[in-house]
C-alpha cells in the first residue's frame, strides 16, 4: 500500500514565523502535491511537483515555496506565516505512468495565532 | 476556481438506506473521480470514470457522469455507519496531472 506521511498532525505557530511542513512517500513516486483545505472551499492546490527540483505553481502559490530534493520528500514552506494561512494542509502523490488517482497523507492542521 | 460543485452540501439519512450525491464542472475533462474523507483526515480515492464511460460500479458504490451535462452522481446503496464522511469529486483535463477539487457533500448516516 502506498504510505503518504505528514510530519505533524497539530501545528500552532506564532504570525511571522518560517514553517515548514515535511511530506514522504514511499512509493517512488514522481508527482508530489500540496493542498489547502478550507471550509466551504475543497482543496485548493498550492505547489505540485514533477519531479525532484522540479515544481510548478497551483491556484494559490502566494505566501508558500516549496522544496523537493529527493523524490520521496516534498516540503511546503511558510516563509513569514500570517493567519490567514491557518488551514488544513495535504500532501498528496501520485505515479504519472497512466494512473490519476492521488494518494494522501492524514494531513496537518495549522493554526497560525 | 471550483471546478466541481458537490451538492447537497449536506445529506443525513437512516442507515441502511442509498445515498445520492451530485457533481457539476464546467469545463472539459478526461477522468472524474471520487474521494471520502473521514473527519480530520486525508482523502481515500473511491472511483474513477473516464469522459468516455457512463456509469461504473465499484462494491455498493455506483458512479455515472453525463458529459453534455457536465454532471457526475455517486450513489452509495445500503448506507453503514461507516460511510459518514465528506465526498469530494475531482476532474482532471487533458494533459494535465492536476486535479480540481469540488467543495464536498457531507454524508451522515444516522445508526
Amino acid at each position: 500500500d502506498v504510505k503518504v506521511t505528514q510530519s505533524s498532525r497539530y501545528l500552532v505557530k506564532r504570525t511571522g514565523e518560517k514553517v515548514f511542513l515535511e511530506c514522504v512517500q514511499d512509493m517512488d513516486h514522481e508527482n508530489m502535491f500540496w493542498y489547502r483545505q478550507d471550509p466551504g472551499l475543497g482543496l485548493r492546490l498550492i505547489y505540485f511537483s514533477y519531479d525532484v527540483k522540479m515544481k510548478e505553481k497551483g491556484d494559490i502559490p502566494e505566501g508558500y515555496s516549496v522544496s523537493r530534493e529527493k523524490k520521496e520528500r516534498f516540503s511546503l514552506i511558510l516563509e513569514s506565516a500570517s493567519t490567514n494561512q491557518t488551514s488544513m494542509y495535504l500532501c498528496a502523490s501520485k505515479t504519472p505512468a497512466g494512473r490519476y488517482e492521488q494518494y494522501f497523507g492524514p494531513g496537518t492542521r495549522l493554526t497560525v495565532t | 476556481s471550483q471546478q466541481g460543485e458537490e451538492d447537497p452540501q449536506a445529506l443525513s439519512i437512516q442507515e441502511g438506506e442509498n445515498a445520492t450525491m451530485n457533481c457539476s464542472y464546467k469545463t472539459s475533462i478526461n477522468n472524474l473521480q471520487w474521494y471520502r474523507q473521514n473527519s480530520g483526515r486525508g482523502l481515500v480515492h473511491l472511483i474513477l470514470i473516464r469522459s468516455n464511460e457512463r456509469e461504473k460500479h465499484s462494491g455498493r458504490l455506483r458512479v455515472t457522469l453525463d458529459t453534455s451535462k457536465k454532471s457526475s452522481s455517486l450513489l452509495i446503496t445500503a448506507s453503514r455507519a461507516a460511510d459518514t464522511a465528506s465526498y469530494f469529486c475531482a476532474t482532471d483535463r487533458f494533459g494535465n496531472e492536476k486535479l480540481t477539487f469540488g467543495t464536498g457533500t457531507r454524508l451522515t448516516i444516522i445508526p
